[in-house]
């Protein structure tokens, strides 16, 4: 079936460094793609999506590209922050179907 | 504030009981979700409601286990029996529907089953 797999956390970082969370996906067809961002104690927010390939999502510095050659859709930021400490859940959606599925998140700890 | 909302956030209970959580969408969204969540994992679906009509059941979700969306807003989803397993992070998503499924996240209900 349809799934998501991402690098397993956490990932440590200092402040302004580059920032990179690898996911990749199988799936039957052509899914749309999405970062979902989990803050301490907060749901989650979605953070960029994109819908074909090649296709460039960004969203507060952060970006990805849908690249269906290597069914991969990794973040990556140039510079974080602390305030960006948080949990990253990449997920996809098929027309076919109703639901997202997750991977099982990565948790980033970006240090002053 | 007019994103999804859940209640209770926190919910404690003894094994064996029931318990029912609430969640309004967003109010123009005809689509809505529930899924779960355990520690260190992501979100998994549990069912699927598009107007009043629930149209997808995770095999996740036992007979123990109904939800309902009695007119096309608010939804509950509630656990008879419930057991330690049930403890869980307990989502709430809406949507428009359409070509792309952004689906917006409420905060969660944890539920833990002592």
């Amino acid at each position: 079936g349809d799934s998501v797999t991402q690098m397993e956390g956490p990932v440590t970082l200092s402040e302004e460094a580059f920032l990179t969370i690898n996911c990749t996906y199988t799936a039957t067809g052509y899914p749309s793609l999405f970062w979902y961002v989990q803050y301490p104690g907060e749901g989650l927010q979605l953070l960029l999506k994109a819908t074909k390939a090649d296709d460039k999502g960004s969203n507060k510095g952060f970006e990805a590209t849908y690249r269906k050659e290597t069914t991969s859709f990794h973040l990556e930021k140039g510079s974080v922050q602390v305030s960006d400490s948080a949990v990253y859940f990449c997920a996809l959606w098929m027309d076919s179907s109703y639901k997202l599925i997750f991977g099982s998140g990565t948790r980033l700890l970006v240090r002053p | 504030d007019t994103g999804v909302s859940q209640d209770p956030r926190h919910k404690i209970t003894k094994r064996g009981q029931n318990v029912t959580f609430r969640c309004d969408p967003i109010s123009e969204h005809n689509r809505l979700y529930w899924y779960r969540q355990t520690l260190g994992q992501g979100p998994e679906f549990l069912t699927y409601f598009q107007n009043e009509a629930q149209l997808e059941k995770s095999r996740l979700l036992s007979d123990r286990f109904s939800a309902e969306r009695p007119k096309g807003s608010f939804s509950t989803l509630e656990i008879q029996r419930t057991e330690q397993g049930d403890s869980a992070m307990y989502l709430c998503a809406s949507s428009l529907g359409g070509r792309v499924n952004e689906q917006f996240f409420g905060p969660g209900t944890r539920l833990t089953v002592l």
